[in-house]
């Protein structure tokens, strides 16, 4: 099965505060994600990425940034963290995305709390 | 843009009972359908998926499509503590997997 890990598990910071989100899949995906889960709205796409150097903007993209620096890592920077950014994020990958129906993989998530 | 809804919003079943899971979608482009599940502490995972009208069944869990009615659905026979979870509808389009959206999910609650 696809393996996603995520980094940190649990992250505390301040308003204003500089935040790196760290997801490492194994299974030599091309498409990643990076999705956050509030009650009451679900799962909610920020950014995603093709490839390395890629980067495709989600729903709910303002207020982040995502770089994928290698086929393996996918980063979502929070460059001036709000209290509105307080959820729990989760990273995904799948294998050939595009037009193709595929399973996401999800990786354990990373609660954030903004104080 | 796609509007993806789940109902119940949370649901308590006996074990043993069926537990019965709608969701509608509002795409007509819509052609390929997951249902996610999520146990406490832990990211999504897929179920199972269902890309044509009618049923499908994999040994306790039944989805149901009609596109033409913008609804799929999903049935858990004889239901066990351990299907306790957050259950997820995700609907894509033609767009490609890029384009995934997720319902709000349906919290499902097994009493021993």
């Amino acid at each position: 099965e696809a393996a996603v890990t995520q980094s940190p598990r649990n992250k505390v910071t301040v308003t204003g505060g500089n935040v790196t989100l760290s997801c490492r899949q194994t299974n030599s995906h091309n498409y990643m994600y990076w999705y956050r889960q509030d009650t009451g709205h679900g799962l909610r796409l920020i950014h995603y990425s093709y490839g390395a150097g890629n980067l495709q903007i989600g729903d709910v993209p303002d207020g982040y940034k995502a770089t994928r620096t290698t086929q393996e890592d996918f980063f979502l920077l929070l460059e001036l963290a709000s209290p509105s950014q307080t959820s729990l994020y989760f990273c995904a990958s799948s294998g050939l995305g595009g037009q193709f129906a595929e399973t996401l993989y999800f990786g354990s998530g990373t609660r954030l709390t903004v104080l | 843009q796609q509007k993806v809804q789940q109902s119940p919003e949370s649901l308590i079943v006996p074990e043993g009972g069926m537990a019965s899971l709608n969701c509608t979608f509002s795409d007509r482009n819509s052609q390929y359908f997951w249902w996610y599940r999520q146990h406490s502490g832990e990211g999504p995972k897929a179920l199972m998926s269902i890309f044509s009208n009618g049923d499908k069944k994999e040994g306790r869990f039944t989805a149901h499509l009609n596109k033409a009615s913008l609804y799929v659905s999903l049935h858990i026979k004889d239901s066990q503590p351990s299907d306790s979870a957050l259950y997820f509808c995700a609907v894509m389009n033609t767009g490609g997997a890029d384009r995934l959206t997720f319902g709000k999910g349906t919290q499902l609650i097994i009493q021993p």
